[in-house]
């Protein structure tokens, strides 16, 4: 089993300020990691794959980085659509696909 | 437009069986894999398996092995997951996923994309309770 494990698990920020959220693995994922966005009542939203790679149509704000079992997801001037919950997820062991807790950005 | 579009909300005993589908809309579905991911109530993401592209080869997470079966028709670019022999913990809201191009496969691994780029398109989530 791989077990992805996110912190915080709440993050308080104030608007327009950056939020740092980790993605630590127990094992090696290499760079298979994604990054989903998820608002209330909605499906989440791929924002990066392959680490550190944007997907279609999302914000220059958004960034990601690391490789092996550490993990980071930047969101450099937070809008006030941005305070949701972000999950990361590793795709690198099969069948062992999991994803980590989530993180819920706040308002500060 | 890109898009996967659920069946409807589903409301069933402990024991039954559960059907849902899952059609691909503005792209060919033939070419990418299709991931189940479902989320109880106020809880995280969990993955169930993945049924490859053109094949249709599966690939379930072991918490599910004797309990899930995941079909596609790619005459209407549908996919199904069953799930069997419900509990009241598999309330949750299903949802199906467009993963990976292609197929690859290795004794370990099973089936799993050759090229995966993360889970690009989500369903809209079929919402199933459990309840007697």
């Amino acid at each position: 089993e791989i077990v992805m494990t996110q912190s915080p698990a709440t993050l308080s920020v104030s608007p327009g300020e950056r939020a740092t959220l980790s993605c630590r693995a127990s094992q090696s994922v290499s760079s298979n990691v994604a990054w989903y966005q998820q608002k209330p009542g909605q499906a989440p939203r791929l924002l990066i794959y392959g680490a550190s790679t944007r997907a279609t149509g999302i914000p220059a704000r958004f960034s990601g980085s690391g490789s092996g079992t550490e993990f980071t997801l930047t969101i450099s001037s937070l809008q006030s659509e941005d305070f949701v919950v972000y999950y990361c997820q590793q795709y690198n062991k099969w069948p062992l696909l999991a994803f980590g807790g989530g993180t819920k950005v706040e308002i500060k | 437009q890109v898009q996967l579009v659920q069946s409807g909300a589903e409301v069933k005993k402990p024991g039954a069986s559960v059907n849902v589908s899952c059609k691909a809309i503005g792209y060919n579905s033939i070419m990418y894999g299709i991931s189940w991911v479902r989320q109880a109530p106020g809880q995280g993401l969990e993955w169930m398996g993945w049924t490859s592209p053109y094949n249709g080869y599966t690939n379930y997470a072991q918490k599910f092995q004797d309990r899930v079966t995941m079909t596609r028709d790619t005459s209407t670019s549908t996919a199904y997951m069953e799930l069997t022999s419900l509990r009241s913990d598999d309330t949750a809201v299903y949802y199906c996923v467009r993963e990976g191009l292609d197929w690859n496969h290795d004794v370990l691994s099973g089936y799993y994309p050759a090229q995966d780029y993360g889970m690009d398109v989500w369903g809209q989530g079929t919402t199933v309770t459990v309840s007697s």
